[in-house]
């Protein structure tokens, strides 16, 4: 069965470095999300991006975050300046297509963050 | 904005006994979708089962079923003859334009 992939699974990195948080989304899918899980706390939703561009953002995903699509299968999230309150689990999602279809959202297993 | 609710923060049941899990959100959207995740100790987001709010008819997947209630904006999970492979955290999740927004989750304990 198809998966969404992620690397790395967990990354330890020092304040204020850049960070790099890799996906391959199942490969038929159109629509790719990042969403964030600090421990102990619910998933939030960060950025969706169709297209090559953000459809969709929240409050959380600020200028220190972007999005990238640099190939036809890669998806990736870029924290610039890493802060101690971004330590995370980091996940990444595909779906086929949009909520006017509310096709299911399949995550990766995650890519967990520690910044110290 | 759409908001998701999830009263209870744990539960412990006996293994094979039926639990439900609740759910209550907050829409002004009259089509939409929900859904039910489970995240194991392993953290990976599950996909339990997932309605359409435009079907009368509840989903059911083996031993998960729904609850669903779209006046009263409710959306309960019921697990059937729970096992230990159930003990997990379960999130609720309504989808919006281009995304999920998630409850904060009930944990769920399946004590031998």
């Amino acid at each position: 069965e198809p998966e969404v992939t992620q690397t790395p699974s967990h990354q330890v990195t020092q304040m204020g470095q850049e960070v790099i948080l890799r996906c391959v989304p199942i490969s038929n899918h159109l629509y790719f999300y990042w969403y964030r899980q600090i421990l102990g706390q619910k998933v939030e939703f960060l950025v969706s991006f169709y297209n090559n561009e953000i459809s969709e953002k929240s409050e959380i995903f600020d200028d220190q975050f972007s999005v990238e699509r640099p190939d036809g299968s890669n998806f990736t999230l870029k924290i610039r300046s890493t802060k101690l309150e971004d330590s995370a689990m980091y996940f990444c999602a595909s779906s086929k297509s949009d909520r006017s279809t509310g096709n299911t959202i399949y995550f990766g297993e995650g890519s967990w963050l520690t910044v110290v | 904005a759409q908001t998701v609710t999830q009263s209870q923060p744990e539960m412990s049941v006996q293994e094979a006994e039926t639990v439900t899990l609740s759910c209550t959100y907050d829409t002004s959207e009259s089509n939409y979708y929900l859904f039910w995740y489970k995240q194991p100790p392993s953290r990976q987001m599950i996909l339990v089962i997932r309605q359409e709010a435009y079907k009368q008819q509840n989903a059911t997947e083996n031993r998960f079923s729904v609850n669903f209630q779209k006046a009263a904006k409710s959306f309960s999970l019921k697990i059937s003859d729970s096992q230990l492979g159930d003990t997990a955290m379960y999130f609720c999740a309504f989808m919006f334009p281009d995304g999920l927004t998630f409850g904060k989750g009930t944990h769920l304990i399946i004590q031998p």
